[in-house]
């Protein structure tokens, strides 16, 4: 069973704190995603990555930033909390050679 | 650029009724079209897609989908809705593979009364 894993289910930082959200896939895609979830604005594209070491501005990167050192898997870093963060993340991937997306099962990240 | 529209926010049907989730998209290329279901609380798992060949696809759990490029729509149908199909549907929208990333619509919510 295809499966990508997010690093933790819930999650509650200090405003100001760094923030690291692991994601890791285990059906060797080449893209990886990282998608914020908030009521009424649906999935918004933080970054993606389409390699290793990779990486694109998806439509809201202020804030963030991501590493890619390794194909499986893929972080997104909070370097200064704040609590306009607070939200579900979800990580997703997909190869080369179809568009479809996986998706983990979400990171509920609340910052206080 | 690309986008995609779903008109309905919030849904309300009563269990054993049959469902029609609207879709929209606007995509320069020829598309690649996803419907996704997220249960409270959950990631987004694929209902259906449709890449070529048959207008008319069928998915998961009973659901299937049209697409008609003459109106830009690829709308979701279920014959009899349950109650565990209480939950948020998203389309969205691509293109053949790459490093190409999906456009998702912002979801519809459904409720399913008893």
């Amino acid at each position: 069973d295809v499966k990508v894993t997010q690093s933790s289910r819930y999650l509650v930082k200090r405003t100001g704190e760094k923030v690291f959200l692991e994601c890791v896939q285990d059906m060797d895609h080449e893209n990886m995603f990282w998608y914020r979830q908030d009521p009424g604005l649906g999935l918004r594209l933080i970054y993606f990555s389409y390699d290793v070491k990779m990486k694109e501005k998806g439509d809201i990167p202020e804030g963030y930033s991501v590493s890619r050192e390794k194909k499986e898997r893929f972080s997104l870093i909070l370097e200064s909390a704040s609590t306009n963060q607070t939200s579900m993340y979800l990580c997703a991937s997909s190869n080369h050679l179809d568009t479809e997306a996986f998706f983990g099962q979400g990171t509920r990240l609340t910052v206080v | 650029a690309q986008s995609v529209t779903q008109p309905d926010i919030h849904i309300t049907v009563s269990e054993g009724a049959s469902l029609e989730l609207r879709c929209n998209y606007s995509y320069g290329a020829t598309p690649y079209l996803f419907w996704y279901v997220q249960s409270p609380g959950q990631g987004l798992q694929l209902l259906l897609k449709y890449f070529s060949g048959d207008t008319l696809v069928q998915g998961i759990k009973g659901f299937e989908a049209e697409f008609k490029r003459s109106q830009s729509s690829f709308n979701l149908r279920k014959p009899s809705v349950h109650w565990s199909d209480a939950a948020e549907y998203f389309c969205a929208v691509g293109s053949q593979g790459g490093s190409e990333k999906l456009v998702f619509g912002k979801g519809t919510k459904l409720t399913v009364n008893p």
